[in-house]
């Protein structure tokens, strides 16, 4: 599986959207880009995954770049109960291991 | 909530014990993957169960072994505990092993090694 870079720690202020970004230079054609956030001494929990084209639910948007070598997720009006480490993975397979790396601690602000 | 149930919450065992850890995975799912996460690091893979057999497996010693049961549900076991082995305890469960597929995460068992 290809391996993601992300910041160590943001900041974002309560009801601003916030846009956490991954690279991931060395992805595959066939590799999705998965998110996932844990809050402090909880599961790790699933936001979304996407292959090439932009995707959006309930809770954040995902947008891959054209060459696919980096994306963002974007929680478009973060409340304090966003901050989490927020993990970029890369996978063939969503249901396979997922690496995880040290992640984004995204801190929101009141 | 994912409807993934693990249990116990909390542990704690000595040096030397053995340990068992439970996992109800989310109803329809029949994978599931085990995690290890030590403080400050992101989950590390232990291995994956999908309809009863190991289906991959990561950089951990044959001391961490386990099962799953025709209703999906999974345990592990850790023989010889080592104080290392203090660390959250993730399973994750999914509906089968196709590329789209997402993994649901419990809450963790969080195991202390004295």
């Amino acid at each position: 599986d290809a391996k993601t870079t992300q910041p160590t720690s943001m900041d974002c202020a309560e009801g601003r959207a916030a846009n956490l970004p991954c690279n991931h230079s060395t992805i595959s054609g066939n590799e999705y880009v998965y998110w996932y956030r844990q809050i402090h001494s909880q599961g790790p929990q699933y936001i979304i995954h996407g292959l090439k084209n932009n995707e959006t639910n309930e809770m954040a948007s995902l947008i891959i770049t054209e060459d696919r070598k980096s994306s963002t997720l974007i929680l478009p009006h973060a409340t304090l109960r966003d901050t989490a480490v927020y993990y970029c993975i890369v996978t063939v397979q969503g249901a396979q291991k997922l690496v995880f790396g040290q992640g984004t601690r995204l801190t929101i602000n009141p | 909530e994912t409807g993934v149930t693990q249990s116990p919450t909390h542990l704690i065992k000595t040096r030397g014990q053995q340990v068992t850890l439970r996992c109800s995975s989310q109803s329809g799912h029949n994978t599931v993957s085990w995690y290890q996460q030590a403080l400050g690091q992101g989950p590390q893979f232990i291995f994956q169960y999908y309809r009863e057999e190991e289906n991959g497996r990561g950089n951990f010693p044959p001391r961490f072994s386990g099962l799953q049961f025709p209703n999906y549900s999974s345990e592990l076991n850790v023989n010889a505990l080592e104080l290392d082995d203090s660390a959250l305890y993730l399973c994750a469960s999914s509906r089968g092993q196709g590329a789209r597929e997402t993994q649901y995460f419990g809450p963790g068992t969080r195991l202390l090694v004295l």
